[in-house]
C-alpha cells in the first residue's frame, strides 16, 4: 500500500463550488505539505503542518484553507474555487531532521480542473 | 518566487549516454536535494547533498554543488529509457524553518 495516499485522484468542478482534496499518510510523519504544480512554474508550497496543531501559510495560501484532523491526515478546501486553481495538487510529508535534511515523501497527486 | 531553476529545461539523449542537468540558486543553503517526478505522478526523493558536502554518489547518479557559484548539477550515467522523466532540484535554506524550495525542472527525455 502506498505511504502517501490522496484522494480524489481527479476530479471536474465549477466556478464557486467548494472543493476538499484529502490526504492521508501511513509514514508516521508528523510534517505534512501542500502544493501545486502548474506547467513551467515547479512546485509552490501552499499550506505546510509541523504537528495537529501548527498550521502555517506558504507562498500562495489565497483561496485556500487547510485543516489537519490528524498526523496522519491533512486537507485542502478550495472554498470557492476558481479557473486558474486548476492545476496538479500534491501532498507529501516529512520527518523531522535536527539537522535540517528533511526527505519529503509525496502523494500521486490530484487533478483538478476547475470550469 | 523560485529558489532553484534548472538548465536545461528539456534534454534529449540516446539511450546509453550520460544526461547532465544543472540547478541555479540565490541564497544560502543548508543543503540541497534532487526529486525526480514521472509524467503526473508525485516527485520521488534521489539524494541530498549537504552544503558542506562538494559531490556525492548514488548508483548512477552523482551530484555536485558548488556553494561560491550557487549552483548544483545531476549527472546521470549510462542513461536508460527509464530514465525519461522531470527531474527537480530542491534547495532547504539556512535558518528558521527549513523551507524547502522546488525548481521548474528539466524534462529528460530517453530516447532507446
Amino acid at each position: 500500500d502506498a505511504d502517501v495516499t490522496q484522494t480524489p485522484r481527479n476530479r471536474i468542478t465549477k466556478t464557486g463550488k467548494r472543493i476538499m482534496l484529502e490526504c492521508s499518510q501511513t509514514k508516521g510523519h508528523d510534517r505534512m505539505y501542500w502544493y501545486r504544480q502548474d506547467p513551467g512554474l515547479g512546485l509552490r508550497l501552499i499550506y505546510y503542518s509541523f504537528d495537529v496543531k501548527d498550521i502555517n501559510k506558504g507562498e500562495i495560501s489565497d483561496g485556500y484553507s487547510v485543516s489537519r484532523q490528524a498526523q496522519a491526515k491533512f486537507s485542502l478546501s478550495l472554498e470557492s474555487a476558481i479557473p486558474n486553481q486548476t492545476a496538479l495538487y500534491f501532498c507529501a510529508t516529512s520527518d523531522f531532521s535536527p539537522i535540517g535534511t528533511d526527505t519529503q515523501y509525496f502523494g500521486p497527486g490530484t487533478r483538478l480542473t476547475v470550469l | 518566487s523560485q529558489q532553484g531553476e534548472e538548465d536545461p529545461q528539456a534534454l534529449s539523449i540516446q539511450e546509453g549516454e550520460n544526461a547532465t542537468m544543472n540547478c541555479s540558486y540565490k541564497t544560502s543553503i543548508n543543503n540541497l536535494q534532487w526529486y525526480r517526478q514521472n509524467s503526473g505522478r508525485g516527485l520521488v526523493h534521489l539524494i541530498l547533498i549537504r552544503s558542506n558536502e562538494r559531490e556525492k554518489h548514488s548508483g548512477r547518479l552523482r551530484v555536485t554543488l558548488d556553494t561560491s557559484k550557487k549552483s548544483s548539477s545531476l549527472l546521470i550515467t549510462a542513461s536508460r529509457a527509464a530514465d525519461t522523466a522531470s527531474y527537480f532540484c530542491a534547495t532547504a535554506r539556512l535558518g528558521g524553518y527549513q523551507k524547502v524550495t522546488f525548481g521548474t525542472g528539466t524534462k529528460l527525455q530517453v530516447i532507446p
